[in-house]
């Protein structure tokens, strides 16, 4: 089985606060990690992937295998930053994939 | 390219009723996964179609079910609906060798 949990439902910052959105996941096999972002009025869009190691909006997510987490993290939030943000994990069986989305977590950034 | 696209926007039927969603991929994409997005809760996966069968399933009733057209359009049926149908229903389209998935828009279900 696969599981994802962020334990915040709502997370307030001020701008130019850090950010730090947490995820930890359950998963028995080797993980592959995503953060999904839904800006307000906008479709669920991909914000990264833990394999690619980039750095996206100022975003980055590392993942730590020995405490089953992905956290996601911005050193200064900025307003547009604003938006509904999912941990998600790809799991396969058979050979096809599934994907396993968290509660997520809803960020505000206080201008 | 308009990306994913879903028909019909919002939909409102009563329990015990039938219902068929639609789901167009992006272009060139073959694999079709669809989402319930119940309110205030993540995408809960339903189910994957690739070459037209149904090749993975999350933890829903058989009266869920779908299909894949040979131009990777894809429907969701949902039979006997319940109340706790109610949601929002996502597509997802991507490549099968790719892991990243376009969403589209959703269909808001209501059931009353």
């Amino acid at each position: 089985a696969q599981r994802v949990t962020q334990p915040e439902k709502l997370l307030s910052v001020f701008k130019g606060a850090p950010v730090e959105l947490k995820c930890n996941y359950s998963y028995s096999g080797s993980p592959e990690l995503f953060w999904y972002v839904q800006y307000s009025r906008q479709r669920l869009q991909l914000l990264l992937r833990h394999i690619s190691r980039e750095s996206i909006k100022g975003f980055t997510a590392d993942l730590n295998k020995g405490e089953t987490s992905f956290h996601l993290k911005k050193p200064f939030a900025q307003e547009e930053d604003s938006a509904m943000y999912y941990c998600a994990l790809r799991g396969f069986s058979g050979g096809y994939q599934k994907v396993t989305f968290g509660t997520g977590t809803k960020l505000q950034v206080i201008p | 390219d308009a990306g994913v696209t879903q028909s019909p926007t919002h939909l409102i039927k009563t329990r015990g009723q039938q219902v068929t969603l639609r789901c167009s991929p992006k272009s060139g994409h073959d694999t079709v996964s669809w989402y319930q997005q119940a309110l205030g809760q993540g995408p809960q996966f339903i189910f994957q179609y690739y070459e037209e069968e149904e090749r993975q399933r999350g933890n829903f009733p058989d009266r869920f079910s779908g299909h894949q057209f040979p131009n990777y359009s894809s429907e969701l049926n949902v039979n006997a609906l319940l109340l706790g149908d109610s949601a929002l229903y996502l597509c997802a389209s991507r490549l099968q060798t790719s892991y990243e998935q376009y969403f589209g828009p959703g269909t808001r279900l209501t059931v009353t």
